[in-house]
């Protein structure tokens, strides 16, 4: 089935930078483009952005532009998002998720991944 | 501040009809496909209802899905106290070349 399984999670220093990788698997990974939204405690969805596994294209929330890359690697089918100069209020579960449909984050999500807890704490 | 907006919370008796509303603009909802999430408490998102009113394979047709303008709305029938979460529209925007979630539903099935 298809499925997306996310990395352990992380506990990261004011100013670190942290890389949370997305397994594919069950599906071509190059046909879907996967999303990146986050979730702080107790708060709502937060979109961050999206990339084309196939060309490696991108596109970011403007709120973090300058701050987030999102990358893959086809050969293991993963997804990355690596988020730098991390602060306390980047602690957050931090999901990918495969858009169908359309494109880039046009389309709806499904699946997500489990979801990774990241602490940004001194 | 969500560009989409929704009830922080609605509640219901079991077995009754429940609806979620979901405001936005002409360049979310109005020229775009709205997508409905549930959230299970301690768990990740699921699709719910995807362009406007389709439901996806395995989804109970007690869930169901409409537009119209620049508003969406869930609804769900026959409540049962497996339906409490949270929930959350989502719509990409044209003007912030992005998508934009509500601030989420919490229901509660009394």
């Amino acid at each position: 089935q298809v499925q997306l399984v996310q990395s352990g999670a992380e506990v990261k220093k004011p100013g670190a930078s942290v890389k949370v990788s997305c397994k594919a698997s069950g599906y071509t990974f190059t046909s879907y483009d996967i999303n990146w939204v986050r979730q702080a405690t107790g708060q709502g969805l937060e979109w961050m952005g999206w990339m084309n596994p196939n060309s490696g294209n991108t596109g970011y929330a403007q709120k973090f532009q300058g701050r987030v890359t999102m990358t893959r690697n086809t050969s293991i089918s993963t997804a990355y998002m690596e988020l730098s100069s991390l602060r306390s209020e980047d602690t957050a579960v931090y999901y990918c998720a495969r858009v169908s449909g359309i494109g880039s984050g046009r389309g709806w999500f499904d699946p997500w991944g489990q979801g990774t807890l990241v602490t940004v704490s001194s | 501040q969500s560009v989409l907006t929704q009830p922080p919370s609605v509640s219901e008796a079991p077995r009754q009809r429940v609806t979620i509303s979901c405001s936005g603009s002409s360049s979310n909802i109005g020229n775009n496909a709205v997508n409905w999430y549930q959230q299970l408490p301690g768990k990740a998102p699921k699709l719910l209802i995807y362009y406007d009113d389709l439901l996806p394979s395995g989804v109970s047709d007690r869930f169901s899905g409409s537009k119209s303008g620049t508003s969406a709305s869930l609804a769900i029938s026959g409540l049962q106290s497996e339906d409490e979460a949270d929930y959350y529209c989502a719509a990409w925007d044209d003007r912030l070349n992005g998508v934009v979630f509500g601030g989420g539903t919490k229901l509660t099935v009394l």
